[in-house]
């Protein structure tokens, strides 16, 4: 199983900053990682999948890089609608797995 | 409007039976795999069990596996959860969701809201 570990758990921050979130697994999944938002009492929403690709309708500000093992999420400029959980997710193989998750929270 | 509708949560004692549904509208439901994920209380995402748009192929998480059956009715555009011998730790949120450009190894692009299963004595 590949497992993916986030970091940081939690990062409080204040709008208009930027941030970039961590995704690291512990085999290579190629670039087959993608990105969720996710707020309490609603669905969660693809961001970024194979890695940098944004999903339809998300803003720029998103962005996703990586390959292999280490993989980022930036929003360069932090909007009140951005306070969140996020998830990474990887589609490499079975069985798919899930971060465990960074929470962004209002400083 | 393309809309995810998950149904049949609730409350049941363990080693009892659920069934999930999930109702699809404004796509063209027979051309994508898709999947259930779940999320415990105070927990993270987890992937549960996948379906290919035919329904010839299944994938299991191994903490359901043997236990949890998925199918779909085509015709219906509806999705199924079949949950036997619940156990405590199936207790979460349970989403339906669509796998991106409808692969069977994939991302999700199309969310439901979830529907609650609870498992207690």
């Amino acid at each position: 199983e590949t497992v993916l570990t986030q970091s940081p758990a939690t990062l409080s921050l204040s709008p208009g900053e930027g941030v970039t979130l961590s995704c690291r697994a512990s085999q290579s999944v190629g670039r087959y990682l993608a990105w969720y938002q996710h707020k309490p009492g609603q669905a969660p929403r693809l961001l970024i999948y194979e890695s940098y690709n944004r999903a339809t309708g998300i803003p720029a500000r998103f962005s996703g890089s990586g390959s292999g093992t280490d993989f980022t999420l930036t929003i360069s400029s932090l909007q009140p609608e951005d306070f969140a959980v996020y998830y990474c997710q990887q589609r490499n193989s079975w069985p798919l797995t899930f971060g465990g998750g960074t929470k962004v929270e209002i400083k | 409007e393309v809309q995810l509708l998950e149904s049949g949560g609730g409350s049941v004692h363990p080693g009892g039976s659920l069934r999930l549904s999930c109702a699809a509208s404004g796509f063209s439901f027979s051309s994508y795999a898709m999947t259930w994920v779940r999320q415990a209380p105070g927990k993270g995402l987890e992937w549960v069990s996948s379906l290919t748009s035919s329904g010839d192929y299944t994938d299991f998480a191994d903490s359901v596996k043997g236990r949890f059956s998925i199918s779909r009715d085509n015709s219906l555009n509806t999705l199924y959860l079949y949950m036997n011998t619940l156990r405590a730790e199936d207790t979460a949120i349970y989403y339906c969701a669509r796998n991106y450009a409808g692969n069977r190894q994939a991302c999700f692009d199309i969310w439901g809201q979830g529907t609650m299963v609870t498992v207690s004595s």
